[in-house]
């Protein structure tokens, strides 16, 4: 059974300060993709990055960086100077290699303090 | 281009009670899911549609809730009898994968969600 672990639940820093969320994540599936999503407050959830099994390149969009090691099984999401906009509930989770049976973690709930 | 579009967005019932919740998907999305996010969770999957099938509902309580999609593009999801641990919010999502020729981003585009308080 497929299933996403963040053990974080809750983590408040302060502004510009660097932060890491923590995904690990279980599925005996060789094709699989991992995402995560943000839900900031109002309740929508929103798409940050899709990552497939066998693409482990990190990736940098801003001052987001994500960094996927399956020797670990770990899709971990690094945030760099945040700000107080970043504040919301982030997500990881892990879908087959149809993208159906999308599971989502319990969330780690990040505060941004000015 | 319109995002999903759920209603209601809160709905309070009486256990016992039923309810419905309406979602319409971005148009052209072919897969349609609903989620329920207990407060504290993660979202759970309850069920996938692939324009008007099913493609997983493994995780929907069959004794009291029911989806369709009946045209393929909006759905409803109803519980009846609600029970005290429904309470929840409901989340719709869609997405463009399926079909034909199509780009499959693996994004799920969300709704706002229902949230519902069973007393």
């Amino acid at each position: 059974a497929q299933k996403v672990t963040q053990a974080q639940t809750e983590i408040s820093v302060v502004e510009k300060e660097d932060v890491t969320l923590d995904c690990v994540y279980e599925t005996r599936d060789t094709t699989y993709y991992l995402f995560w999503y943000k839900q900031p407050p109002s309740g929508e959830l929103v798409f940050l990055i899709r990552r497939n099994s066998f693409d482990e390149q990190n990736e940098i969009s801003g001052r987001y960086s994500w960094n996927f090691q399956k020797s670990t099984s770990s899709f971990n999401f690094t945030i760099t100077a945040s700000q107080v906009v970043d504040s919301a509930v982030y997500f990881c989770a892990l879908s087959d290699a149809n993208n159906n049976d999308m599971r989502f973690g319990a969330g780690t709930r990040l505060t941004v303090k000015p | 281009e319109a995002g999903v579009a759920q209603s209601p967005r809160y709905k309070i019932i009486e256990k016992r009670q039923s309810v419905a919740f309406w979602c319409n998907p971005i148009s052209g999305h072919a897969t349609l899911y609903w989620y329920q996010q207990i407060l504290g969770q993660g979202p759970k999957l309850l069920i996938q549609f692939q324009n008007n099938g099913v493609v997983d509902d493994s995780q929907l309580p069959k004794d009291r809730f029911s989806a369709e999609r009946l045209k393929g593009v909006d759905s409803t999801l109803k519980i009846q009898p609600a029970k005290l641990e429904d309470s929840a919010v409901y989340l719709c999502a869609s997405s463009p994968k399926g079909g034909s020729g199509e780009l499959n981003t693996g994004e799920l585009f969300f709704g706002e969600g229902s949230r519902l308080t069973v007393l």
